[in-house]
């Protein structure tokens, strides 16, 4: 069966330190790759999303950057944090469209 | 682009019947998902159509209609577990991954 690792599940960064949260899913291959953010009483935020090894798509303009630099791996990235950085990430993987998206368990990133 | 509208709050009593309605418009369609979200916890699947009319699971059951761009998902004999944050999200058509647009829940209270 399939499974989907994410990590860390909180994290407390300063403003203006880097950021590195990532996704590994097993039992699958070529998955497609989501991370999703959702601030506090908001829906959720497609951020980018993968369809193989190296491609990304962003979906929104920001401080944020994703990479895939295996075929089960999602990483998503930033330089610098912002205050409104803040919020739970979660990262989702499908095979097929019409196939439900499936989540990790989500890192709750606070910026201080 | 994409609008999904759904009540922000309901309440119920334990044991009955809830009914949690979903709007949507966007461009193309290709399927609408039901996730349940509980505090603190990534979304997990709940249901899926694509196709007019009720699919039915258990204790819950969701209805499409495309021509009216209108789902709801039915919870019956609910359970005080069942208090939690309901998703509706929408598969538009195009644009390649399987991207789903979420709208912002349905927080749904359950009582005794």
């Amino acid at each position: 069966s399939q499974t989907i690792h994410q990590w860390p599940a909180t994290l407390v960064q300063p403003v203006g330190s880097p950021l590195s949260l990532e996704c590994t899913v097993e039992g699958t291959s070529n998955p497609n790759l989501y991370w999703y953010r959702q601030a506090a009483g908001r829906g959720l935020q497609l951020l980018f999303y993968s369809v193989g090894i190296g491609q990304i798509s962003s979906e929104v303009p920001q401080n944020l950057s994703a990479s895939r630099p295996q075929d089960r791996q999602f990483i998503l990235s930033s330089k610098k944090l912002l205050l409104s950085d803040s919020g739970f990430y979660l990262c989702a993987w499908t095979i097929t469209v019409g196939s439900p998206l499936h989540f990790g368990n989500g890192t709750r990133l606070t910026v201080t | 682009g994409q609008n999904i509208d759904q009540p922000t709050e309901m309440t119920a009593t334990e044991g009955a019947i809830v009914q949690i309605n979903c709007t949507y418009q966007t461009s193309g369609f290709n399927g609408l998902f039901w996730y349940q979200q509980h505090a603190g916890e990534a979304p997990t699947f709940l249901s899926y159509n694509v196709l007019d009319g009720l699919e039915e699971k258990g204790r819950f059951s969701s209805f499409l209609s495309r021509s009216k761009g209108y789902s709801y998902l039915l919870l019956k004999e609910l359970q005080m577990k069942d208090s939690a944050s309901y998703l509706c999200a929408v598969n538009p058509r195009g644009g390649g991954g399987n991207k789903l647009t979420f709208g912002t829940g349905t927080q749904l209270k359950v009582e005794l």
